[in-house]
């Protein structure tokens, strides 16, 4: 079966540094782009960017270029969604999504369950 | 970006009854790249409706796209109680890929 297990919910003040992670199984990890989206709490979905595994190659929203870091590391078939410098503006839920198949110009079928990330003082 | 405008932003329809949402973007859509996605609370979303008209995987036939250039409907034409959620279409044929800022449906 294939599925992304995100990694558990995070509590962190402004200012600290955090990633989070999603790991996939059941197919080849580094064939397939993985992207990323935020909602914020009672909001709607925002793409902050996508990644593929097998060289790297990361594409940014510019909403999100320099504020976050994509990466990949596919020895443990994971990916991963970092912060250097929180801010209680990150509160958000962060999903992370496959497409179908391994090209470049496809919709999301396969969904993590999502990481809660909350910052506050 | 292309940004999407959805409307309306709550639909609430009697079970059996005919949805018809709509997701108008700012610029053509590049080749039709244009999704669909159900939410229910506390749920990741879930794909039902890639390359504007085809539906993904498990979709019951209830469910259909359509459109084409910056307007996009999707239909369901027999609500269901299970049907209730946010829907929400996205662009991915350019970056940054967008999503339109969702339909709630509610089921009376």
């Amino acid at each position: 079966e294939v599925q992304l297990v995100q990694s558990g919910a995070e509590v962190k003040k402004p200012g600290e540094s955090l990633k989070i992670s999603c790991e996939g199984s059941g197919y080849t990890f580094a064939n397939y782009w993985i992207g990323w989206v935020r909602q914020m709490p009672g909001k709607g979905l925002e793409w902050m960017g996508i990644i593929y595994p097998g060289d790297s190659d990361t594409r940014y929203s510019p909403s999100f270029q320099g504020q976050v870091t994509m990466s990949a590391d596919n020895s443990i078939t994971t990916a991963y969604l970092q912060w250097s410098s929180l801010k209680a503006s990150d509160t958000a839920m962060y999903y992370c999504a496959r497409p179908s198949t391994t090209t470049y110009y496809d919709a999301f079928d396969i969904w993590g369950q999502g990481t809660m990330v909350t910052v506050s003082s | 970006e292309i940004v999407l405008t959805q409307s309306p932003g709550t639909l609430s329809l009697s079970p059996g009854e005919r949805a018809t949402l709509s997701c108008r973007a700012s610029q053509s859509v590049s080749s039709s790249y244009l999704a669909w996605y159900q939410q229910k609370p506390g749920q990741a979303p879930r794909l039902i409706i890639y390359g504007t008209s085809s539906r993904a995987t498990g979709i019951p036939d209830r469910f259909s796209g359509s459109g084409s250039g910056t307007d996009f409907t999707l239909t369901i034409s027999r609500l269901d109680s299970e049907d209730s959620a946010v829907y929400y279409c996205q662009q991915y044929g350019s970056s940054p890929r967008t999503f339109g800022q969702g339909t709630k449906v509610e089921i009376k």
